[in-house]
């Protein structure tokens, strides 16, 4: 069974940064690529980041770009979001999702979300 | 960027069709796919896959979901609508990186 679970979120400042965590099990990490996709409060889906199956490509909406960084540890199953200035319009559900073996896809699955706040 | 423009809700009755649409403002559609895919999404909870390629129904989804649709006119449909079906539906392109449409929500009359 694919499971992929968030951490890392919280409330923090604006300016501040945050690293998000995504441990995946149940599937071949490494062949597949994998994505940030975030919603905000009562809003639609956005989203924020895809990253190649080695790390060596990644993909960003202007929206993030500069600002967040995603990256893969294949030894370890997981997926990581640093998430830099961040701003209040950042505050949102984070979700973690598996595209396909080919880039750009579909998210095929997600995860439950990891909650973050950007508020003084 | 690839707009996607989905109406805001959509009310129908138990057992009927529900027919939703997603129109781009540029051709999804590339050697023969067309890069259009839909999600359920329920209060609380992570969207859930439904249909992607537009009319391929994921693993585990009911024949009752289908999709068609090529270029920049696609619709969802789901026949018949059962009570469980209350959610709110997005389509997402990925013709040129990735957009989501700003969801549809299906209530009961």
């Amino acid at each position: 069974e694919v499971q992929l679970v968030e951490s890392g979120g919280g409330l923090v400042q604006p300016g501040r940064s945050l690293k998000l965590s995504c441990a995946a099990s149940g599937f071949t990490f490494s062949n597949y690529y994998m994505a940030w996709v975030r919603q905000a409060p009562k809003k639609g889906l956005e989203w924020v980041a895809t990253i190649s199956t080695s790390g060596s490509r990644t993909y960003y909406p202007d929206s993030v770009k500069g600002r967040f960084t995603i990256s893969r540890d294949n030894a370890k199953s997981s997926l990581y979001l640093q998430m830099n200035s961040l701003k209040s319009e950042d505050t949102a559900t984070y979700y973690c999702a598996r595209e396909t073996t080919r880039p750009l896809d579909w998210f095929a699955y997600w995860g439950q979300g990891t909650l973050v706040t950007v508020s003084s | 960027d690839i707009v996607l423009t989905q109406s805001p809700a959509l009310a129908v009755s138990l057992g009927q069709r529900a027919t939703i649409s997603c129109k781009t403002n540029q051709n999804v559609d590339y050697y023969g796919n067309s890069y259009m895919h839909w999600y359920q999404q329920k209060p609380g909870q992570q969207p859930k896959l439904l249909i992607y390629l537009a009319s391929n129904l994921a693993s585990g989804i009911p024949a009752r979901f289908s999709g068609r649709g090529s270029g920049t006119d696609f619709t969802l449909t789901i026949d018949p609508v059962e009570a469980d079906d209350t959610a709110t539906y997005y389509c997402q392109q990925s013709r040129n990186l990735h957009t989501f449409g700003a969801g549809t929500k299906l209530e009961l009359k």
